[in-house]
């Protein structure tokens, strides 16, 4: 019940497509999902994030959409870029209480084609 | 740069040694967590502390154990240390206790030998 499911594993797209990635949790305590980008030698890095009582944020060209009774939410990444070529984390907010802990998905290595 | 700051930025030791590691939180943020990334577990959580005082724990194994010091840094102590325990160790801060916005660091690489 602690899981977030994230697929594809990896992802090639060609510069100006859209990339997606897409996450599915089971615990429906989970109340805060954002999304990281991490580049090879660096931290994660956060991108956008969402709270299940909306179903999409935008942000400049990445856009989360949620879906609350799928219990699913997807990233989506508009006129992608070769400088777009990273790791992908989606994660939940999990425990209960004060806790901010994260639990993340298994990660999309994202490659942008020029 | 996400403010977080992480020493040392390579560790390598080997099987059985004590290893400390260091994390300054972003100016302003109370509390810090601990998360360790390996290719076969993914980032996982290990340890959450919240002005000084232990917030939530993940899966930390008793040989590991944490700190926050007064002045909010933290440490990660790591002992008898084991091949598997070669890892990335990211720490990340966020204002509050249950704050949502959480900035990693740029990690410590550990390397067991």
């Amino acid at each position: 019940q602690q899981q977030v499911k994230q697929s594809p594993q990896s992802l090639i797209v060609q510069k100006g497509g859209i990339s997606i990635i897409n996450c599915a949790y089971e615990n429906t305590a989970f109340d805060y999902f954002p999304w990281y980008q991490q580049f090879p030698g660096k931290g994660p890095a956060l991108l956008i994030a969402i709270r299940p009582d909306v179903s999409e944020k935008k942000e400049g060209r990445f856009t989360i959409s949620f879906n609350k009774s799928a219990k699913q939410f997807s990233l989506h990444i508009m006129d992608s870029q070769p400088g777009d070529s990273a790791t992908y984390f989606c994660a939940a907010r999990g425990g209960s209480g004060n806790t901010g802990k994260l639990i993340f998905g298994q990660g999309t290595t994202l490659q942008v084609k020029p | 740069d996400s403010g977080v700051t992480q020493t040392p930025k390579h560790l390598i030791t080997a099987t059985g040694q004590r290893v400390t590691l260091r994390c300054s939180p972003r100016s302003g943020d109370l509390s810090v967590y601990w998360y360790q990334q390996s290719l076969d577990q993914g980032l996982q959580f290990l340890i959450q502390y919240y002005n000084g005082e232990e917030r939530a724990k993940g899966n930390i194994l008793e040989r590991f154990s944490a700190q926050q010091f007064p002045d909010l840094h933290s440490e990660l102590n790591l002992s008898s240390l084991e091949l598997g325990d070669s890892a990335l160790y990211f720490c990340a801060s966020s204002w509050q206790g249950g704050s949502h916005e959480q900035y990693f660091g740029p990690g410590t690489r550990l390397t067991v030998t």
